[in-house]
């Protein structure tokens, strides 16, 4: 069946580091894939999206890869901030366009 | 311009009720995603309206069903109440010109079934 995987663990970056977060898939050919940003209370944020045939997109301090190879997708954020503390969705839609989200990575940033 | 609203924020109903929860899209979308969220399955797709019709569903019984008025705003519906019912219900508006384009998701409403 279609898997998604993200750090289940809440990964703690120092401020001004850069955090690094997986999206990790199985069983599935995305057609595009979205990261969120989600904080408690509050519904998800959409950050960026990028499409199979895209290797790199960038937003700002943001940065996502994605290997349709290794089914995997990176998220940067350089320059963290506190602020940045939250948790970080990602999203995977396919050509059936289903969408099917991981259940998220919280990230701390410490002061 | 106003955010994705949903109606009400916070609701408790108990085992067999039925309840029917409600999102007003931002003002010129006309898709709206609903999805569930809890701890321990994360956030899942429901269903997705566009122009009042049904362009996807997800896995999910026929207890969960939802509807899209002509002015975009739309309902979902939860029959026979589960305990396992109990979420977190997200609802998503975009301008659905392209499915699964930006989303943009109102605060949720908070559901409890005793």
């Amino acid at each position: 069946s279609q898997k998604i995987e993200q750090n289940s663990e809440a990964l703690n970056i120092q401020e001004g580091k850069t955090a690094t977060l997986t999206c990790n898939y199985t069983n599935y050919s995305p057609a595009y894939l979205q990261w969120y940003r989600q904080d408690p209370g509050r519904g998800p944020v959409f950050l960026l999206l990028i499409r199979e045939n895209e290797k790199e997109k960038r937003k700002e301090r943001l940065k996502v890869t994605f290997d349709t190879t290794l089914k995997q997708s990176l998220f940067h954020i350089t320059a963290s901030q506190p602020a940045d503390s939250a948790t970080y969705l990602c999203a995977l839609a396919g050509r059936d366009d289903k969408i099917i989200f991981g259940k998220g990575t919280r990230l701390h940033i410490l002061p | 311009k106003a955010g994705v609203t949903q109606t009400p924020r916070y609701l408790i109903k108990t085992r067999g009720q039925q309840v029917t929860l409600s999102c007003s899209p931002i003002s010129g979308h006309r898709s709206v995603s609903w999805y569930q969220q809890t701890p321990g399955q994360g956030l899942q797709f429901l269903f997705e309206y566009f122009s009042e019709t049904q362009r996807n569903k997800g896995n999910f019984p026929g207890r969960f069903s939802g509807r899209q008025f002509s002015n975009s705003r739309s309902e979902m519906n939860v029959s026979t109440l589960e305990l396992g019912d109990s979420a977190l219900y997200l609802c998503a508006s975009s301008s659905g010109q392209a499915p699964w384009d930006e989303q943009f998701f109102g605060p949720g409403t908070r559901l409890t079934v005793l």
